[in-house]
């Protein structure tokens, strides 16, 4: 079963609105979560690393206000795309750190469309 | 900066024939993984390789890792149809955060009857 959980695995909304996807370990404590982006057949871009009870590291060229991360608790990261756009369309992936297993299980994944 | 090369990015094969995978990076790393993703779908693990000269097999797949040579092998044994998936290789640098991934630009392998 899944170790990972994000929801929703799709979203569609009107341009200017906020949408908030959840990334949840399941079973483990996480801390750090990683935030991904995925355009269609390419591969994944690393968008920030969410670290609880602190703040989000992000990437170059990742704008923080856009994509604001909040790491409350062991289990749960959320990612918010503010006033979403047709250019944020896209796949949107998170993933967890199994440290006992060495292994970063990834959710299922968030399509956004922004219409 | 941590670069991961895949090759091919597209493979084309038929049922029952073997190939390999390639995964090159270019720093020293500790930890190499290789996913599957399914067209829509998120990424499924499938080897976590740890030191040089790791072998690890599961069904028809077999990853190796050569530490010295900064590459990896995912090679197929006698493909089936149900391979038929985009391949995903990732490498942790140990020059940055042990945690964080670098991901090749995948292979996308279709395996015709």
């Amino acid at each position: 079963g899944a170790v990972v959980s994000q929801h929703p695995s799709r979203v569609i909304c009107k341009s200017g609105t906020s949408v908030k996807i959840e990334c949840r370990s399941l079973d483990f404590q996480a801390t750090t979560m990683f935030w991904y982006r995925q355009f269609p057949k390419k591969s994944l871009m690393l968008m920030a690393t969410s670290n609880e009870g602190s703040k989000a590291t992000y990437e170059q060229g990742v704008e923080k206000d856009k994509f604001l991360i909040n790491h409350a608790s062991l289990t749960l990261s959320t990612l918010t795309v503010t006033s979403a756009h047709p250019e944020d369309s896209s796949f949107y992936i998170c993933s967890a750190i199994l440290l006992a297993a060495n292994i970063q299980y990834f959710g299922a994944g968030t399509r956004l469309s922004v219409l | 900066e941590l670069k991961v090369e895949q090759n091919p990015l597209f493979l084309s094969m038929q049922e029952g024939k073997n190939y390999t995978i390639y995964c090159n990076y270019s720093t020293t790393s500790d930890r190499l993984y290789w996913y599957r993703q399914d067209p829509g779908k998120s990424l499924e693990s499938l080897f976590v390789l740890l030191s040089n000269g790791a072998v690890k097999q599961e069904g028809r797949l077999m990853a190796s890792l050569d530490t010295k040579a900064r590459l990896s092998t995912l090679h197929i044994t006698a493909a089936v149809h149900d391979l038929s998936a985009t391949y995903f290789c990732a490498v942790a640098s140990q020059e940055t955060s042990g945690s964080r991934l670098t991901f090749g630009e995948g292979t996308q392998l279709t395996v015709n009857p």
